[in-house]
């Protein structure tokens, strides 16, 4: 069965400082994997997503990276803002055609 | 407008009464999904449906029933609502062509609560 670990479970920074968040999976048999971010009490907005094919993906300033043979992943932020504050979701997708979670980081960005 | 909508946003409800979520895509989706959010738990997926007349049981699909009435439509229903299904509940859709490949879109989210 499919496990997904995101570690660490919360972390604060100060406005400006790079961060990388972590996410390990237990079986490298993966489709794909999606970062999201959800703001409290809201819904799930799609980051990020990684084919298994591919090393990593980049939008902005986020940048994901996958080593599917190790089961992991980095979701790299550069020169976070307040804004970036929110909760941080992994989440890969199998052969069954389901996604499997993380428990997510929640990411504290002190101005 | 938004491409992912749920109704209602919010609802509280006493147990044993019958309640439907409802969820409405505009995005053109053929996949649909039901997923619930306790806190600490992280997300589980309750149904899935990759078309009309294809749906599948997730991981905890017991006490739960739904129905795609069209492929905009995906609807969630607590038969006998009981305190342990008070959670956030999101519906998400997903593209199966390339290049989409699966990436899934949530909904705002319907939070639930039983009495």
């Amino acid at each position: 069965k499919q496990e997904v670990t995101q570690i660490p479970a919360a972390l604060s920074v100060p406005e400006g400082e790079n961060l990388v968040l972590n996410c390990s999976f237990t079986d490298s048999a993966i489709y794909n994997l999606q970062w999201f971010r959800q703001d409290p009490g809201k819904g799930l907005t799609s980051l990020l997503l990684i084919q298994s094919s591919q090393r990593e993906q980049t939008s902005g300033r986020l940048n994901a990276s996958l080593d599917k043979s190790s089961g992991r992943s980095t979701l790299y932020i550069a020169a976070s803002q307040p804004g970036d504050s929110a909760t941080y979701l992994c989440a890969v997708r199998g052969g069954s055609e389901k996604l499997v979670f993380g428990k997510g980081t929640k990411l504290t960005v002190n101005p | 407008d938004a491409d992912v909508t749920q109704t209602p946003r919010n609802r509280i409800t006493k147990t044993g009464k019958r309640i439907m979520l409802e969820c409405s895509q505009t995005k053109g989706h053929d996949r649909m999904y039901w997923y619930r959010q306790d806190p600490g738990l992280g997300l589980q997926l309750i149904y899935y449906s990759f078309d009309v007349k294809d749906i599948n049981k997730g991981e905890i699909s017991d006490g739960y029933s739904v129905s795609r009435q069209a492929q905009a439509k995906f609807s969630l229903s607590l038969e006998s609502a009981i305190p342990n299904q008070t959670a956030l509940y999101f519906c998400a859709t997903s593209d199966s062509g390339a290049p989409a490949y699966n990436e899934q879109f949530f909904g705002p989210g319907t939070r639930l609560t039983v009495l």
